[in-house]
């Protein structure tokens, strides 16, 4: 089955610490894995989808790094509007359209 | 440029009482999904559908049912609705297998 585990829960940083989050995942051959930010009260907003070991993707202060069992998202001089929950998910090659999310993990970030 | 709309927003049901929340796209996308969020835990897939005309169960379907009959429209039904159900819904929808674009939540709650 399937699985997806997140980690810390909760994380909190100094502007300016950087620091990185997990996703440890399971999953009978990847097709995809992907990350998400959600602020609150609102739905998930996408922003990167890693392919294969090895793939690095960056967009402003994160990079999501990928390996063939967890992934990471860095977050490098953070700011206080980086404060979220982030989350991950994956998409294997025997699970059809299914796509497996993480509980996510909280960041916040302190001026 | 909506991207995808749900309504409502907010809803209180009775237990046993029924309800219908609307999915509506603009992309053209061909994926269409919904999910359920619950603190602590990460979303779950209830349905999802590749195509106008077309469904399919996720993880959690029981007590659920959808239908789309357009392609830009996914309705999620709740027939006899329970405690359990209250939650907030998300639907999504993609062009392909990849990077959802979620809409804003329906916090349902059942009393």
């Amino acid at each position: 089955e399937d699985q997806v585990t997140q980690s810390p829960e909760a994380l909190r940083l100094q502007e300016g610490e950087s620091s990185s989050l997990n996703c440890s995942y399971t999953v009978s051959g990847l097709r995809g894995l992907f990350w998400y930010r959600q602020d609150p009260g609102k739905g998930p907003e996408f922003l990167f989808t890693l392919y294969s070991a090895g793939e690095e993707k960056e967009k402003e202060r994160l990079k999501a790094t990928l390996t063939k069992k967890e992934s990471f998202l860095h977050i490098t001089a953070p700011k206080p509007e980086d404060s979220a929950t982030y989350l991950c998910a994956v998409q294997g090659i025997t699970g059809g359209f299914k796509t497996i999310f993480g509980a996510g993990t909280r960041l916040f970030v302190k001026a | 440029n909506a991207g995808v709309t749900q309504t409502p927003k907010f809803r209180v049901l009775k237990t046993g009482q029924s309800m219908t929340l609307l999915c509506a796209q603009d992309m053209n996308h061909e994926y269409m999904y919904w999910y359920r969020q619950d603190p602590g835990m990460g979303l779950r897939l209830i349905h999802y559908s590749v195509g106008e005309g077309t469904t399919a169960k996720g993880e959690v379907p029981d007590g659920y049912n959808v239908s789309r009959l357009k392609k830009q429209n996914f309705l999620l039904g709740l027939e006899s609705a329970a405690p359990s159900q209250t939650s907030v819904y998300f639907c999504a929808s993609s062009p392909d297998t990849y990077g959802y674009t979620f809409g804003s939540g329906t916090r349902l709650t059942v009393v």
